[in-house]
């Protein structure tokens, strides 16, 4: 079945540490795109792509790095400049480039800094 | 500021009656806005989708609605079911591409027997 598939589901790290997240989808989408989500507040845009070896920083890029070498994929490295990395990381896609396409998500990757 | 805000901000029913989520913006210029219902550890799954003209879009028993001049929109669970228990997510695009999509906190609904 198509869809978006992200991994680990869960990830502890230690401080100074960088991790990165694996965001892989099969719907042949040109447009991806990864969000931060903490209690309460809505989903933040970190990072967006729209073609493969291009992509555009978001509200809240600092701290954070992403590659687009694969339309298929697009990991983000939460680098150990992140002052405060602990939170829920979705990953999502859409066919368009523009907001009137939909928008289709992972399962979410929850990072603990320990 | 663009800003989507939505309430309650939780809410609990029983199992079998109807509910209102509300939600209220200032983003502007206005694309579309989206309702998403998000399971408890996973992703949002989009439920509807509304331009400027349309003031009502159903998904069984969801019922979005859309007031663009007071820039309000509600979604209606009718005959409601355990498994509508997760968080309804505002999402409002304020332009053409989606570093302009601003998401709402959400309302955190729970279905009790």
């Amino acid at each position: 079945d198509g869809g978006i598939t992200q991994s680990p589901k869960y990830l502890f790290r230690k401080e100074g540490q960088n991790v990165t997240l694996s965001c892989e989808q099969n719907l042949n989408h040109d447009a991806m795109y990864w969000y931060r989500q903490d209690p309460g507040q809505g989903l933040r845009l970190i990072y967006y792509s729209q073609i493969v070896n291009d992509f555009q920083k978001g509200d809240i890029a600092e701290g954070y790095s992403v590659s687009r070498e694969k339309k298929e994929s697009f990991p983000l490295t939460v680098t150990s400049a992140q002052k405060n990395p602990t939170a829920f990381y979705l990953c999502a896609s859409s066919f368009y480039r523009d907001s009137t396409g939909e928008l289709f998500f992972g399962e979410g990757s929850r990072l603990t800094v320990l | 500021k663009n800003q989507v805000e939505q309430s309650p901000q939780s809410l609990i029913i029983l199992e079998g009656k109807n509910c209102t989520l509300q939600c209220n913006y200032t983003v502007s210029p206005f694309s579309n806005l989206r309702w998403y219902k998000q399971d408890t550890g996973r992703g949002p799954v989009s439920l509807t989708i509304m331009t400027f003209s349309e003031n009502t879009k159903s998904n069984g028993r969801y019922t979005a609605t859309l007031d663009a001049d007071t820039k309000q929109s509600s979604l209606h669970i009718t005959a409601s079911q355990l498994s509508d228990s997760a968080s309804y997510i505002c999402v409002v695009s304020g332009g053409t591409s989606y570093d302009k999509v601003i998401f709402g906190p959400g309302t955190s609904l729970s279905v009790i027997p």
